[in-house]
This record gives structure tokens, sequence and C-alpha cells, in this order.
């Protein structure tokens, strides 16, 4: 299972909203609604961002927002604030009964 | 509230294996799914395998099949990954990461080195 494509790095400046988006095929992100991302600062662990492709857990900024169209998703980061530069990885379930992660993203705040 | 903590960082050479326990508390092991997920330095995040609780059984990627045993203890709410035939490549943060496919709880990572 290769990993799924998500751009290496995506920038913007405060206030301004960006868009990663998380691209796989009809086995995994096409398949299923169980598609996740993860923030994840240097040297720290993933925290989970948003589940099952548009949820977020409590505490979670609502800036944060997440969408799927075929077999491509997209996380959404509106307001860009420093805090938000980070790693951000998506995820998904496989009709292999396995899970896949994305490739990474780097967002910079400008 | 689910907390998650790891064994410590493990040095070790070529060839050999290594133990990595991942302890839960706030919920037992029972109630939980435990999978393993690695990242090497400066790389992402790779799914290892874990146990598929609808199924009863213990998944692993194919990458590590052969190679990786995940196992857990119940009484003391303990889940195990043992990898074995280590080479450099090996070398990574080693998470735990509760209840696919969320992930929604993760261990603060085990760092095994492996060098000659």
């Amino acid at each position: 299972q290769s990993a799924l494509t998500q751009p290496a790095s995506v920038s913007g400046s405060p206030g301004q909203s960006i868009t990663i988006s998380c691209t796989g095929s009809s086995s995994d992100l096409g398949a299923y609604n169980f598609v996740s991302w993860f923030q994840q600062h240097p040297g720290k662990t993933p925290k989970l961002m948003i589940y099952e492709v548009t949820k977020r857990p409590s505490g979670v900024s609502d800036r944060f927002a997440g969408s799927k169209s075929g077999n491509t998703a997209s996380l959404t980061i509106s307001g860009l604030q420093a805090e938000d530069e980070a790693d951000y990885y998506c995820s998904s379930h496989t009709d292999s009964n396995t899970y896949v992660f994305g490739s990474g993203t780097r967002v910079t705040v400008l | 509230q689910v907390q998650v903590v790891q064994s410590g960082a493990e040095v070790k050479k070529p060839g050999a294996s290594v133990k990595v326990s991942c302890k839960v508390s706030g919920y037992t092991l029972t109630d939980l799914s435990i999978h393993w997920v690695r990242q090497a330095p400066g790389k992402g995040l790779e799914w290892m395998g874990g146990f598929d609780a609808e199924e009863s059984e213990t998944i692993y990627a194919q990458r590590f099949q052969g190679r990786v045993t995940m196992t857990e203890d119940t009484s003391t709410d303990t889940a195990y990954m043992e990898l074995s035939s280590l080479t450099s490549d090996d070398t990574a943060v080693y998470y735990c990461a509760t209840d696919p496919p969320n992930f929604d709880y993760w261990g603060q990572g085990t760092l095994v080195t492996v060098s000659s």
C-alpha cells in the first residue's frame, strides 16, 4: 500500500486560508469516509484534528475543516495563525482492512 | 480521558529484536484497539498494524509481516510491539495509538535506534 499523496509544502500569510489535498484511490479514500487529519509540531506527537472526513474532536478550533470528493480529501485551515505552522498528515482505511497515511505536508506561516 | 504511556528509548544492534510497551489508563485495554505507527527521522507516518476488534485478530502491514508481533496483556492494560531482524532502516520513533480509524490518542513515542 503506497502512501496517500499530499503536497510537500503549503504556505500562507496570517489570516489567510489554505487547503491541503490528500489523494488516494478507489481502494482507500474513495471507498470509505474514514479519513482523518493529524497535526504534528516538530518533536511532538501527532494530534487528531479531523476524523470521519468532516468531524472535529472536542477542543479543535473550527478554523479547521475537512472535506472529500471522490478519491481526494482536503483540509482547509482558515484564519491562518502562527501556531498552525506544523506538519499535517491524512489517513484512511483501505479495502485490505489496513490503514495508510499521507506523505505529509509542511505548512509554513509567512 | 485515555492516557497512553510508552516505554523508554532503546538502542539495538543490527539483527537484534526490540520490544516496545504501551500502557493505557483511563480505560481498559479491552475497551480500546491499539495500533502501532512509526516515523523514521525526517520522514512521514507509517502504519504498522494493530488489533482489529471487529475481526478479533491482529492485522499487520504487509511489509512487516513475519517480522513484527503485536500482543496485549489485559491484566496490566499494556500492549506490546516486538520487531525482529532490525536494520538501520528501522531506526524510528514508534508510536502506539488508540481506536482506528480515528487514532484518537497517541503515546509519547519510543525512539528505537539501530546502530552497530
